[in-house]
C-alpha cells in the first residue's frame, strides 16, 4: 500500500513570496490533515478534512493560509504571503474510517522562507 | 492539549533499555500515541495505547500508562543505534474533533 505523498520535499522562498504544498493520501482515507512543525517542536494541526470539507481549521492563520480539497482526495496548502515564521516542515496525514484513529503521515515539506 | 510535555534529550548506551516519559493533560483522553521521527521523515507511528489498559508490549516496546497522574512512558529494550530518533508522544482529548496534540518530543541517542 503505498503512503502519503507529498511535494516538493523542500522549498526556499523570499518572504512576501507565494508557495504551495501538495498532498496524496493514502487511497480510501477518508480524513486527510495538514501539520507545521516548527523546528525543535511537535507538529500542530493547521486544518482537518473529511472526504471535501473542513471538519477543523481553527489554527489555520487564514490571512495568508488556505487549503483545499476539492475532490476529497489531493489536498493543496498555500501560503501567500509567506513570512519567515513559517519557515518549518509541513506535514500532511491521513487517517482510515474510524479504528484507533492512528494518523498516517507523509515525508513532509520543509519550507525555508528568507 | 496544547502542554503534552516531554524531556527534551535522551542518552543511552547501544544494549541499554531507554525510557522515554510523557505527562498529557487530559485525562479523558481515549488514545494514546507514540511516534517516532527519524532526520528529514515523516512521523511513523509505533504504538498506541487505549485509555483503559495499564500497559501495552509490543516486541521491544512497553507503554505504561498512569492515569491519575497523566504519565505515559516508552520503554524500548536493548535499544539499538537505529532506534536514535525524536520519539513524541500524543493524546486525543475528548474535547474536539479526535485531533492529535503532540508533544515536543524527546530526541534520543544511542551511543555505540
Amino acid at each position: 500500500e503505498a503512503g502519503v505523498a507529498q511535494s516538493p520535499r523542500y522549498k526556499i522562498i523570499e518572504k512576501r513570496q507565494s508557495v504551495a504544498f501538495w498532498c496524496n493520501p493514502i487511497s480510501g482515507h477518508a480524513t486527510l490533515y495538514w501539520y507545521q512543525q516548527i523546528l525543535g517542536q511537535g507538529p500542530k494541526l493547521l486544518i482537518q478534512f473529511q472526504n471535501n470539507g473542513v471538519v477543523d481549521d481553527s489554527q489555520l492563520p487564514k490571512d495568508r493560509f488556505s487549503a483545499e480539497r476539492l475532490k476529497g482526495v489531493d489536498s493543496t496548502l498555500k501560503i501567500q504571503p509567506a513570512k519567515l515564521e513559517d519557515s518549518a516542515v509541513y506535514l500532511c496525514a491521513s487517517r482510515p474510517q474510524g479504528g484507533t484513529y492512528e494518523q498516517y503521515f507523509g515525508p513532509g515539506t520543509r519550507l525555508t522562507v528568507t | 492539549g496544547e502542554d503534552v510535555e516531554q524531556s527534551l534529550f535522551l542518552s543511552v548506551r547501544e544494549g541499554d533499555s531507554s525510557v522515554i516519559n510523557c505527562t498529557y493533560t487530559d485525562s479523558s483522553s481515549t488514545y494514546l500515541y507514540w511516534y517516532k521521527q527519524e532526520p528529514g521523515a515523516g512521523l511513523q507511528l509505533l504504538t498506541y495505547i487505549f485509555s483503559n489498559m495499564d500497559m501495552k508490549q509490543d516486541q521491544r516496546l512497553t507503554v505504561l500508562l498512569n492515569k491519575k497522574d497523566k504519565h505515559l512512558s516508552l520503554r524500548i529494550a536493548d535499544t539499538q543505534t537505529g532506534d536514535s530518533a525524536i520519539y513524541f508522544c500524543a493524546e486525543i482529548p475528548q474535547t474536539g474533533a479526535n485531533n492529535l496534540f503532540f508533544g515536543t518530543g524527546t530526541r534520543l541517542t544511542v551511543i555505540p
